[in-house]
């Protein structure tokens, strides 16, 4: 079975361009997230999903950035317009059940560098 | 909100050695205790986990134990190899699903 599936995996932009960063989660997997991760630094949560909805976004920028879950599979991060502060890795990860305390698993993460 | 904090930053050990990382956190709701290597460039993987109801886990040479009193974790790994060399990350998750992490500790396993 394929695991959580990122694209694209490395992305160069300059300021104020935008982004989008696309995450397939595992079959089944009724919650996703989206980490940003920065160097040197562990996983910080942007949005959580549970199905569509979209339950935690209190730490996601939400003048630059958004994102959407359609249909509770697939979502997508967008960052517009995207600032220098920006570079990271966005990693997205899914877990079996909602409410529950299932193994999280990672896609390998999409690195954004804005020149 | 939730603060979880991880020590040490980083950690270089002899091979065969053991090596120790301890996590605290701050918020009473947390029930689920994952624990990530991380390779460079690579996804985090869970290497071990924990949940709430249970104060030690064991798998092969690595270990994790957990206070519940005193709000604190910790991974043990013993007879450490090379490859075991990578960041490791805590977590804490509660049941809704909230989750924070550690910010990482680097071990070094020297041959």
């Amino acid at each position: 079975e394929a695991g959580v599936v990122q694209s694209p995996r490395y992305k160069i932009i300059e300021k104020k361009q935008p982004v989008a960063f696309w995450c397939n989660p595992i079959s089944g997997h009724n919650t996703l997230y989206w980490y940003r991760q920065n160097l040197g630094q562990g996983p910080e949560l942007l949005i959580r999903y549970e199905n569509e909805e979209a339950v935690d976004d209190s730490q996601l920028p939400k003048d630059r950035f958004s994102a959407e879950r359609l249909k509770g599979v697939d979502s997508t991060l967008k960052i517009q317009p995207a600032e220098l502060g920006d570079s990271a890795v966005y990693l997205c990860a899914s877990r079996q059940t909602s409410g529950r305390s299932g193994e999280l698993f990672f896609g390998e993460g999409s690195r954004l560098t804005v020149l | 909100g939730e603060n979880v904090e991880q020590h040490p930053s980083t950690l270089s050990v002899q091979e065969g050695d053991s090596a120790v990382i301890k996590c605290t956190y701050s918020d009473s709701a947390s029930n689920y205790f994952p624990w990530y290597k991380q390779e460079l460039g690579k996804r985090p993987q869970l290497i071990i986990d924990i949940r709430s109801n249970v104060g030690e886990k064991k798998d092969q040479r690595i270990a994790v134990t957990l206070n519940k009193t005193a709000k604190h974790f910790s991974l043990h790994i013993t007879e450490t190899q090379p490859e075991d060399s990578a960041v490791y990350f805590c977590a804490a998750f509660t049941n809704a699903g909230k989750s924070t992490f550690g910010d990482g500790t680097t071990l070094t396993v020297k041959p």
